[in-house]
């Protein structure tokens, strides 16, 4: 069955604090992962997608990558204004729908 | 910068009752999806459309849900009749394509209270 995992729940950080996100993910053939952040009460707005293992992609403060079983979302020197929830989907190659994760939510404390 | 819209952003009914909830994708997409998300838990595929039909579905899109396409911009999904359990954010998506692994663009959500 196709799965996709989240951690942390939650993350708290200090302006400036640097971390990273993970998304574990298990598909029959993974035809993409895509990262999107989400503003409570606010629909998915996307941030990536990555296509195979080895790939990086970069916006801001954020990069994502991705390995054949994981995604991680690197935040650098975060800002107030990054707090969110950071949800990952991934689309097998049987079908088009995206199967999310339960995200991250990111609070940076100024 | 081309956005997906929806209408209403809130809608509260009865049980029993029928809603439907209004979408318009970006112009030049072709593929067209709905996700709900019930508070506290993950975005949930329901259905995608393509060329005027459904292309896939998941087993929450029963008999109870419909998609049509009235017009040249607008994406509907219809609820016949209405349970408590159908409380949900309601999020539409488009993407450019038929291949499928185009980036889906949601909109902002109709927030849908069943009473």
């Amino acid at each position: 069955e196709d799965q996709v995992t989240q951690s942390p729940e939650a993350l708290r950080l200090q302006e400036g604090e640097s971390s990273s996100l993970n998304c574990s993910y298990t598909v029959s053939g993974l035809r993409g992962l895509f990262w999107y952040r989400q503003d409570p009460g606010k629909g998915p707005e996307f941030l990536f997608t990555l296509y195979s293992a080895g790939e990086e992609k970069e916006k801001e403060r954020l990069k994502a990558t991705l390995t054949k079983k994981e995604s991680f979302l690197h935040i650098t020197a975060p800002k107030p204004e990054d707090s969110a929830t950071y949800l990952c989907a991934v689309q097998a190659k049987s079908n088009y729908q995206l199967i999310w994760g339960a995200g991250t939510k990111l609070i940076i404390k100024p | 910068e081309p956005e997906v819209t929806q209408t209403p952003s809130h809608q509260v009914t009865q049980m029993g009752q029928e809603v439907i909830l209004r979408c318009v994708p970006i112009s030049n997409h072709l593929y067209f999806y709905w996700y709900r998300q019930i508070l506290g838990q993950k975005v949930e595929f329901l259905v995608s459309f393509y060329n005027n039909e459904i292309s896939e579905k998941s087993e929450i899109f029963d008999d109870q849900f419909s998609v049509e396409r009235p017009d040249g911009s607008n994406f509907t999904l219809k609820i016949r009749s209405t349970k408590l359990e159908d409380s949900a954010m309601y999020f539409c998506a488009s993407s450019e394509t038929w291949t499928g692994s185009e980036t889906q663009y949601f909109g902002p959500g109709t927030r849908l209270l069943v009473l």
